[in-house]
């Protein structure tokens, strides 16, 4: 079995600051890991994934993450923080036969001017 | 390249109505498809998913059901919606093993 916790429910940051998201998982088979984008009413954008090799991926809107294993986590981080990167953000780790989706409760990012 | 489709975007129904939500792929074959509801101010709760035509997986109990009568297609049906049914429904496919899961537009489901 898998699960995913997201520290922060809600994360307010200034305009041009770090953004910096995380997340933690558990996972009994090497994970997949997963950041999404979720904007008001709309389905979920992929941002980055890890499944190997390198253990820092880049994404989509200058977002990258970091696999750490010993540390069970995978947090998402931006260097300068837009207004247009306010949403909700979703960190899910994948396993099974099908793959499925295990994803973590969501933050809210608000992006202050 | 590959797209989904779902619809309709939003629904109103009364409770104790029947249901249909449809979900198509296009542009990939053999997909893994997957139904998410995501409650108000929750996260993503996997109901189906389906590694081929006829193949449903229920991960939640619950009056809600799921048919893929063809290969590209996914429709996530009730008999009689409850008004714990509410929220909004995702469709998504995945090409496979280590593939991310790609996703609709979603259907907002109001039960009154």
């Amino acid at each position: 079995a898998q699960s995913v916790t997201q520290l922060g429910s809600h994360v307010s940051v200034s305009e041009g600051a770090l953004v910096l998201l995380r997340c933690n998982y558990s996972s009994s088979v090497p994970p997949y890991l997963f950041w999404y984008v979720q904007y008001p009413n709309q389905g979920l954008q992929l941002l980055l994934k890890y499944t190997t090799g390198a253990t820092l991926v880049k994404g989509i809107n200058g977002f990258e993450a970091e696999f750490k294993k010993s540390e069970t986590s995978f947090h998402l981080t931006k260097p300068s923080a837009h207004m247009s990167d306010a949403a909700e953000y979703f960190c899910a780790v994948s396993s099974g036969s099908a793959r499925q989706l295990t994803f973590g409760s969501g933050t809210q990012l608000t992006v202050l001017p | 390249s590959q797209t989904i489709h779902q619809w309709p975007a939003t629904l109103v129904q009364p409770v104790g109505s029947p249901l249909s939500l449809e979900c198509t792929v296009e542009g990939t074959s053999n997909p893994n498809l997957y139904w998410y509801r995501q409650a108000a101010g929750r996260g993503l709760q996997l109901l189906f998913y389906s590694i081929g035509i006829g193949q449903i997986s229920s991960e939640v109990p619950q009056n809600l059901s799921a048919s893929r009568p063809q290969d590209r297609q996914f429709i996530l049906s009730s008999k009689k919606l409850l008004l714990s049914d509410s929220g909004f429904y995702l469709c998504a496919w995945s090409g496979g093993d280590g593939q991310p899961q790609h996703f609709g537009d979603g259907t907002r489901l109001s039960i009154l």
